[in-house]
């Protein structure tokens, strides 16, 4: 059975850093496309960032620069390491597998960890 | 303000059908077979019904349909029940110089 649990949300302070975690079970992480999705409270979705199979890492320009997305093969696990959190980031993060065919295709998601950034 | 345009709120009594409009342009929307929609019920995470524009996924209802005309992608759903009553988000591939998937803004299906 293919489950994503993600981990390491809280609240932390603006300009400060969190590391969120996803472990991935059911399934191989380096041989699938993942992403992050967010969704700020009472809000829509919006896609954060994705790690394809091969490496590759793209951003959305809301996180460009600030967040970093990486996976351990060892662990199965995907992270999103999040530096110079501003207030705008307060959101669900949810992690989610990306079918490679469709690149809007994401067909297993986890329960989501939720980031509040305030003072 | 959204990437993709879809209406507030929908309803429609048990029995009927209803559709959701995701409005985009020919850089998402009109220029890729890439439309997906997804449910969220309260506290859930979201579920995917419909990928590449009327595609279902395995396990999914065919009461859930999609289609798409122009820049204007639509989620029909036929003979309503309470339990579809959610969040509907439709997403598209966008054309960038990176890899790009927009959201529409949601919308929210109330079964009266």
């Amino acid at each position: 059975e293919v489950q994503l649990v993600e981990s390491g949300g809280g609240l932390i302070q603006p300009g400060g850093s969190l590391r969120l975690s996803c472990a991935a079970s059911g399934f191989t992480v380096s041989s699938n496309y993942m992403s992050w999705v967010r969704q700020a409270p009472g809000k829509g979705l919006e896609w954060v960032s994705i790690i394809y199979s091969g490496g590759s890492t793209y951003y959305a320009d809301s996180v460009k620069g600030r967040f970093t997305i990486s996976r351990d093969n060892s662990k199965s696990t995907l992270y999103l390491q999040m530096n110079t959190l501003r207030a705008e980031d307060t959101a669900v993060y949810y992690c989610a597998r990306m079918d490679y065919t469709s690149p809007t295709y994401f067909d297993y998601w986890g329960q989501g960890t939720l980031v509040t950034v305030s003072s | 303000q959204s990437a993709l345009t879809q209406p507030a709120s929908v309803s429609g009594s048990p029995g009927q059908s209803i559709t959701i409009s995701c409005t985009g342009t020919r850089s998402d929307v009109g220029g890729y077979k890439y439309v997906s929609w997804y449910l969220q019920h309260p506290g859930k995470a979201p579920k995917v019904i419909i990928y590449d524009v009327d595609k279902r996924p395995s396990g999914v209802s065919n009461r859930f349909s999609g289609s798409k005309s122009g820049n204007t992608a639509s989620l029909t759903i036929s003979g309503l029940q309470a339990e579809d009553e959610a969040d509907y988000y439709c997403s598209s591939y966008r054309s960038s110089s990176t890899f790009a998937v927009v959201f529409g803004g949601g919308t929210k299906l109330t079964v009266l």
